[in-house]
């Protein structure tokens, strides 16, 4: 089964706008990683965030971790019509297959001009 | 490599065939994954292999499917039989040292079964 789940499943916005995505998942994690895919191909890492961390910030990215409520956010600011593209949540837990790191489902995104 | 290379980027076969699928990671990662994605859908975990290590195995779906890593480098993953629903995209990804890192992900071998 999923680890994580995205909310909402598909997104549409204008650019220039911010486009905010939410990921829940279910166990104990040692970091959280959030991916763009473009095309249904091959996933490009955006950013890591660790448990003990709260915030963290790359470029227009902006992600933030809520364990106490086993969640998420990605934030993108001044969307681009190039930052269309399908965004993962993948959570590696913190105990038993550490190293396996599960996908959520996927928030797709499209920027319109 | 510059990245992790997957071949064939696309194949088309007949129902009960067998295939192929062959990834290269980047050089000097120690650890391999395999992942599967149906259309419009996530990433499901196949395989993952950390170096001398026993693989991890507990997503491959049947026994129809196996992997092997030779030498610590390239895997292949294998499909015996193929069924329709093994038509999917297959990623490879591999990852540096340490066990938690990003991984960095090949373009995908795209499967159709006829």
């Amino acid at each position: 089964s999923q680890q994580g789940e995205e909310d909402p499943q598909a997104l549409s916005i204008q650019e220039g706008e911010n486009a905010t995505m939410n990921c829940s998942y279910k166990t104990s994690i040692n970091n959280l990683q959030w991916y763009r895919q473009n095309s249904g191909r091959g996933l490009v890492h955006l950013i890591l965030i660790r448990s003990n961390e709260r915030e963290k910030h790359s470029g227009r990215l902006r992600v933030t971790l809520d364990t106490s409520k086993k969640s998420s956010s990605l934030l993108i600011t001044a969307s681009r019509a190039a930052d269309t593209a399908s965004y993962f949540c993948a959570t590696a837990a913190s105990k038993g297959t550490a190293s396996k790191l599960t996908f959520g489902t996927g928030t797709r995104l499209q920027v319109t001009l | 490599g510059a990245g992790v290379s997957q071949s064939p980027s696309n194949k088309v076969t007949e129902k009960g065939k067998d295939v192929e699928l062959r990834c290269d990671p980047i050089s000097g990662h120690t650890a391999l994954y395999w992942y599967r994605q149906s259309l419009g859908q996530g990433l499901e975990f196949l395989i993952y292999f950390q170096g001398n290590s026993a693989p991890d195995k507990s997503g491959l779906p049947s026994d129809r499917f196996s992997a092997e890593r030779t030498g610590g480098s390239v895997s292949t993953l294998t499909i015996q039989r193929t069924q329709q629903e093994d038509s999917a995209v297959y990623l490879c990804a591999s990852r540096d040292r340490g066990n938690t890192g990003e991984l960095f992900f090949g373009e995908g071998s795209r499967l159709t079964v006829l």
